[in-house]
């Protein structure tokens, strides 16, 4: 498996400015990924982020919006920018990590960041 | 499309009563994946078992067990004897073969278990 860390954990910010949350793994990993679950709802994949090569975003998340870096196999960035209420959301970061036990690799996330906009 | 419903939003349990959680499937891929995942109130999402859609035998693992059933598109998971602890949100989640990093959740069943 793999420990994922984010920060920050939570923060509450303006309208119109922008948020960088951070996201490190414990050991190295190729694929990152960054999930959006807004206030009672389900999660949706903004983005995966690879090692060397440009982020590819989902349908409806754009990179002027959600710019991601991923300088090493063990960090990523998302940028929230310019953001709006309706940014509001927890944001959480995952990553493809071989299971305990299993011969398969599997999606481990860490506890999010809770993003409020005002 | 792909898509996963769970249909019951809530539910609510006394402690050491047995809980089915239900999830429908919808796929036009022959070959997919089916996840369930634990959200406790601390928020991390809490990886619980993968299902490929070649092997529909249930899985039980202590007081989990899991129903995959092809015919009817349902993937059930059943807590035994409930304790507290187990109170979060679970979600059900797909993903197809030609985008298996692509994980798509259902909203979410939202379980107390009531001491």
């Amino acid at each position: 498996s793999a420990v994922i860390s984010q920060k920050p954990s939570r923060d509450i910010c303006q309208r119109g400015t922008s948020l960088t949350i951070q996201c490190q793994v414990d050991s190295q990993v190729t694929m990152m990924f960054w999930y959006r679950q807004q206030p009672g709802q389900s999660l949706t994949l903004i983005a995966t982020a690879n090692q060397g090569s440009e982020a590819t975003y989902e349908s409806g998340f754009v990179i002027d919006k959600f710019p991601i870096s991923r300088p090493n196999l063990t960090f990523s960035t998302l940028t929230v920018s310019n953001m709006s209420p309706e940014d509001s959301s927890i944001y959480l970061c995952s990553v493809e990590a071989v299971s305990p036990g299993q011969f398969s690799y599997e999606q481990y996330f860490g506890p999010g960041t809770r993003l409020t906009v005002t | 499309a792909q898509k996963v419903t769970q249909a019951q939003t809530e539910i609510s349990v006394v402690e050491k009563e047995d809980v089915t959680l239900d999830c429908v499937y919808e796929t036009r891929d022959t070959t997919y994946y089916l996840f369930w995942y634990k959200q406790p109130p601390s928020g991390e999402l809490v990886f619980l078992i993968r299902r490929n859609s070649f092997d529909e035998q249930n899985e039980i693992s202590g007081r989990y067990s899991w129903n995959f059933q092809k015919s009817t598109s349902s993937f059930n998971f059943t807590i035994t004897a409930s304790q507290v602890v187990d109170s979060a949100v679970y979600f059900c989640a797909l993903s197809e073969a030609d985008r298996d990093d692509k994980i798509i959740f259902g909203k979410g069943t939202r379980l107390h278990i009531l001491p």
